[in-house]
C-alpha cells in the first residue's frame, strides 16, 4: 500500500496570506489527524477527522481549520498567517482512530515558511 | 493534565554501544504508549507501542521498550547501536478522549560516533 502523502512538501508564504495543505491517507484509512511541529513547542495535535467530521481539536486559534472529504482525503487551512506559523505540518492516518492502541501512520510533512 | 517527559535532549553513543532513552508519562488510567523515530526531513515512523499485556515490547530495527507502571516510565532500549540509528526519537501517550490525539515528549536527538 502506498503511504500517507502530503502536498506540497515545501511552501513559502508571507504574513497575512492564507495557505491550504493537503493529505491523502493510506487506502482504507478513515481517520486523519494533523500535527504541528516547531522547535519551540515540539509536536502538537491540531485536529482529527473521521467520516468528514471533526472529532477532536487541539488548542489552536480559529485561524487553523480543516476538513475531510468523502474519500478520506483531508485539507487544513491557515488564514492570516503569522511568523509563528512556520513549522512542519504532519498528517497521520489510521483505520478508525478510536481503537485502543491503534497505530497512526505519518506522512513526510509539509514544511511551511512564513516571511 | 497528561504529559510526557523525555529528560535527555541530546545523547551521543558510540557505534556498537547499548542505548537507553528515557520516557516518563503522566496519565490517570492505563496508558497506551508509543515510540516514534524521525530522520532529518522525514515524518515519524513507529518503532513500537504498548497498550496491554507483556510489559516488555519488541519493535522494529532491534528496539525494545519496557513499561513500568510503578515508575510511570516507558524507556526505549537497543543492545547495539548502528550509525543509521542517528535520528530524533519521540515518546508519546494516547490522550484521554481518544480519537488519535497523541501527546508527545520533546524528543531526544541521538548522535552515533563511529
Amino acid at each position: 500500500k502506498a503511504g500517507v502523502t502530503q502536498t506540497p512538501r515545501y511552501l513559502i508564504k508571507t504574513r497575512g496570506q492564507q495557505v491550504t495543505l493537503s493529505c491523502s491517507p493510506i487506502s482504507g484509512h478513515r481517520s486523519v489527524s494533523w500535527y504541528q511541529q516547531t522547535p519551540g513547542q515540539g509536536l502538537q495535535f491540531l485536529f482529527e477527522y473521521f467520516s468528514e467530521t471533526q472529532r477532536n481539536k487541539g488548542n489552536f486559534p480559529g485561524r487553523f481549520s480543516g476538513r475531510q472529504f468523502s474519500n478520506s482525503r483531508s485539507e487544513m487551512n491557515v488564514s492570516t498567517l503569522e511568523l509563528g506559523d512556520s513549522a512542519l505540518y504532519l498528517c497521520a492516518s489510521s483505520p478508525r482512530g478510536d481503537a485502543v492502541g491503534e497505530t497512526q501512520y505519518f506522512g513526510p510533512g509539509t514544511r511551511l515558511l512564513v516571511l | 493534565a497528561q504529559s510526557v517527559t523525555q529528560p535527555d535532549i541530546h545523547i551521543t553513543v558510540s557505534e556498537g554501544a547499548s542505548l537507553e532513552l528515557r520516557c516518563n508519562y503522566s496519565y490517570g488510567a492505563t496508558p497506551y504508549l508509543f515510540w516514534y523515530v524521525q530522520s532529518p526531513g522525514q515524518g515519524l515512523q513507529l518503532l513500537l507501542k504498548y497498550f496491554s499485556g507483556d510489559t516488555l515490547v519488541q519493535g522494529i530495527k532491534g528496539f525494545e521498550a519496557e513499561f513500568k507502571r510503578s515508575q510511570s516510565s516507558f524507556n526505549l532500549r537497543k543492545p547495539s547501536v548502528h550509525w543509521s540509528d542517528a535520528a530524533e526519537y519521540f515518546c508519546a501517550v494516547g490522550a484521554v478522549g481518544g480519537y488519535n490525539k497523541l501527546i508527545f515528549g520533546a524528543g531526544t536527538r541521538l548522535a552515533v560516533h563511529p
